[in-house]
């Protein structure tokens, strides 16, 4: 089946410790994104890509870090920079930016740091 | 002021209620309308998908977009407690590289 996977989807970190998340996409999709959802609270976008080997810092770069070298997989690493790491981190994949295609998302990846 | 309003609620109504879900926008270049249905603990999932302005439906769902007012809606007839999730608007223009969403809205179904 087409979709998007993320993994782990439950993740504890200590304090101080960098942490990556995997987002893979099989749909052939050129642009994918990442964002971040706190509890009743609205999606912010961390980075995205729409091209292999480039990505753009979206609002909430800072104490994140990504990589595109392979189209399908786009994994995000939370460093020891992000103040507040614990989120849902929901990963989202697009046919291309032209067309005003929609995204899709992952399941998502719970990570607290305790 | 955000490009994109929407009410956070919660908006809680009676099985078989007629339920009208609203966002507005500042932006005049935004064409295409999107609106996600998030359960809780999973990703959103795409329920409507509308070009400009005019209507659309989908079985118990209605979107409508009004370019003039910069609203868009989304109408769920028949609710149902399945439908209890948290409904998020995302727009954006030609060529636009990112969607802006709204804050989201979360909807509960009461038996």
């Amino acid at each position: 089946d087409g979709g998007i996977t993320q993994s782990p989807k439950y993740l504890f970190r200590k304090e101080g410790q960098n942490v990556t998340l995997s987002c893979e996409q099989n749909l052939n999709h050129d642009a994918m994104y990442w964002y971040r959802q706190d509890p009743g609270q609205g999606l912010r976008l961390i980075y995205y890509s729409q091209i292999v080997n480039d990505f753009q810092k979206g609002d909430i770069a800072e104490g994140y870090s990504v990589s595109r070298e392979k189209k399908e997989s786009f994994p995000l690493t939370v460093t020891s920079a992000q103040k507040n790491p614990t989120a849902f981190y929901l990963c989202a994949s697009r046919e291309d930016s032209f067309s005003g295609n929609t995204i899709y998302f992952g399941e998502g990846s719970w990570l607290t740091v305790v | 002021q955000k490009e994109v309003e929407q009410d956070p609620g919660p908006l809680s109504v009676p099985e078989g209620a007629i339920v009208s879900l609203n966002c507005t926008y500042s932006n005049s270049a935004f064409q295409y309308f999107m609106w996600y249905r998030q359960y809780s603990r999973k990703g959103p999932e795409l329920l409507m998908y509308t070009y400009s302005s005019g209507n659309k439906e989908d079985g118990r769902f209605t979107a409508q977009v009004d370019k003039s007012s910069k609203y868009i809606s989304l109408f769920i007839r028949d609710s149902q407690p399945s439908d209890s999730a948290t409904y998020l608007c995302a727009m954006s223009g030609q060529g636009a590289q990112k969607l802006v969403f709204g804050q989201g809205t979360r909807l509960t179904i009461n038996p």
